[in-house]
């Protein structure tokens, strides 16, 4: 079975710009959540989609959104870009969202902002 | 308000030896638990989990232990192996949900 797979894996991008950021998780898994990681936060929560619908939201301003498309895979969009958003930005999957289900992470978008 | 840390931002072990990663939570919600360890460009990989329920899970080489009155948990690596070497994660979550706190990070490093 194919992993979760992110692209692109490297996107360079000027503050003021928006960028769009893509995952699909494992076949067969229908929630997928989204992770920022930086050297001075760690790895923080973003959202949680499951069924193309947003169930759970970490804390992050509006500029930061997402979705997913019926056959779960998901997107993520910043818009109006600043340095603190240069960070790798991690998607992960599960099968269906209930307790103790673990979570598969993919590779991750490494976004530089210039 | 970090409400998982790791306090040791690193950790030295010799190959065969018990490598011991600490963990601490603040939160009381948190009744899930996990642990995650990462390479260099790639995503977190999942290790091994435990419920407030239990206070060791053993998976192979991996034990956790789980100390919910000091809100503690360590995860015990023997035999430590040089492919060990990596960053790991500990990670807690209410409800066993999705929405995953992770703490710093530990780096690891086995020496043959």
């Amino acid at each position: 079975k194919a992993g979760v797979t992110q692209t692109p894996r490297y996107l360079i991008k000027t503050r003021g710009q928006q960028v769009t950021l893509s995952c699909s998780p494992i076949s067969g898994h229908r929630s997928v959540s989204w992770y920022q990681q930086t050297p001075g936060q760690g790895l923080q929560f973003l959202f949680e989609y499951f069924s193309e619908t947003q169930r759970n939201k970490g804390n992050f301003p509006g500029r930061f959104s997402g979705r997913q498309f019926s056959n779960s895979r998901s997107e993520m969009n910043v818009s109006t870009l600043e340095l603190g958003d240069s960070a790798l930005y991690l998607c992960a999957s599960r099968q269906s969202g209930y307790e103790g289900e673990t979570q598969y992470f993919g590779p991750g978008t490494r976004l530089l902002v210039l | 308000d970090q409400q998982v840390k790791q306090n040791s931002p690193s950790l030295s072990v010799q190959e065969g030896r018990i490598s011991i990663l600490n963990c601490d939570y603040t939160n009381s919600m948190f009744d899930y638990f996990l642990w995650y360890k990462k390479y260099p460009a790639e995503g977190p990989t999942f290790l091994i989990s435990i419920s407030s329920i239990k206070d060791k899970n053993e998976d192979g080489r991996f034990t956790v232990f789980l100390n919910k009155s000091a809100k503690h948990l360590s995860l015990h690596i023997v035999p430590s192996q040089p492919g060990d070497s990596a960053v790991y994660f500990c990670a807690a979550t209410p409800n066993a949900g999705n929405m995953l706190t992770f703490g710093g990070g530990t780096r690891l490093m086995v020496k043959p």
